[in-house]
């Protein structure tokens, strides 16, 4: 099984909203990883797990908050979000250094975020 | 710091021409190569990687080879279909400088017409 999961697919709320993206892989992955990705435009970072802990935080305001409850989940809890932050939001899952030669990412089909 | 350099689109291509989209890198250590597609509406794919210089990577027609003497991993296929029109990103991995955190390029977007 090489599939990662996101829902919802498509998600609509308003600035004063509380809600959360949801992904799951069985790959057996340790690394996970948050992207924002605009029209046309490569994937951002936003934050990566690394066994479960949180490794790398790009600087993403407060108003996104991740969780990664165990090593198959990953959430971004979302609350006060801005119109600028709509976007598709992907996540991803790789092995780690020290696992495999190689690290390609496996996407999952991403949710699309609207804030009105 | 690593970065990936891609040639802006889009690609505007007749059914089944000539394929080439340029990708050259910038790496501190040794990295591994990739070429990722994404269709509309959906998320990234690996399309095709390679691990050492003079690889060639290749699936469902398309093929790239790891040229280190150039630092390039440009992607090629000899007769696009219209079902190839998507964004095509190039990309790194550089395990040898300690990190498995990949570096994209800026996508390429390619259009092929009937």
């Amino acid at each position: 099984d090489t599939e990662v999961t996101q829902t919802p697919k498509h998600l609509v709320m308003g600035m004063t909203n509380k809600k959360s993206l949801k992904c799951e892989q069985h790959m057996g992955h340790r690394a996970m990883y948050w992207y924002k990705q605009k029209a046309k435009k490569p994937p951002e970072l936003m934050f990566v797990y690394s066994y479960e802990k949180l490794s790398i935080n790009e600087s993403v305001p407060s108003r996104f908050s991740p969780e990664c409850p165990n090593s198959s989940l990953l959430n971004l809890h979302l609350h006060a979000l801005q119109p600028e932050d709509s976007a598709l939001y992907l996540c991803a899952s790789s092995q780690v250094k020290g696992r495999g030669d190689s690290y390609e990412q496996y996407f999952g089909p991403g949710t699309r975020l609207t804030v009105t | 710091g690593n970065s990936v350099t891609q040639m802006e689109g889009p690609v505007t291509l007749s059914e089944e021409a000539f394929l080439t989209i340029n990708c050259t890198y910038t790496a501190t250590g040794y990295p591994s190569l990739f070429w990722y597609v994404q269709y509309p509406g959906e998320g990234l794919q690996l399309l095709l990687k390679a691990t050492k210089a003079d690889d060639k990577g290749s699936n469902k027609g398309f093929e790239a080879t790891y040229r280190k003497e150039t630092t390039s991993f440009h992607l090629e296929k000899g007769s696009v279909q219209v079902s190839d029109s998507a964004v095509y990103f190039c990309a790194l991995t550089d395990t040898t400088g300690g990190s498995y955190i990949p570096t994209f390029g800026r996508g390429t977007s390619l259009i092929v017409h009937p």
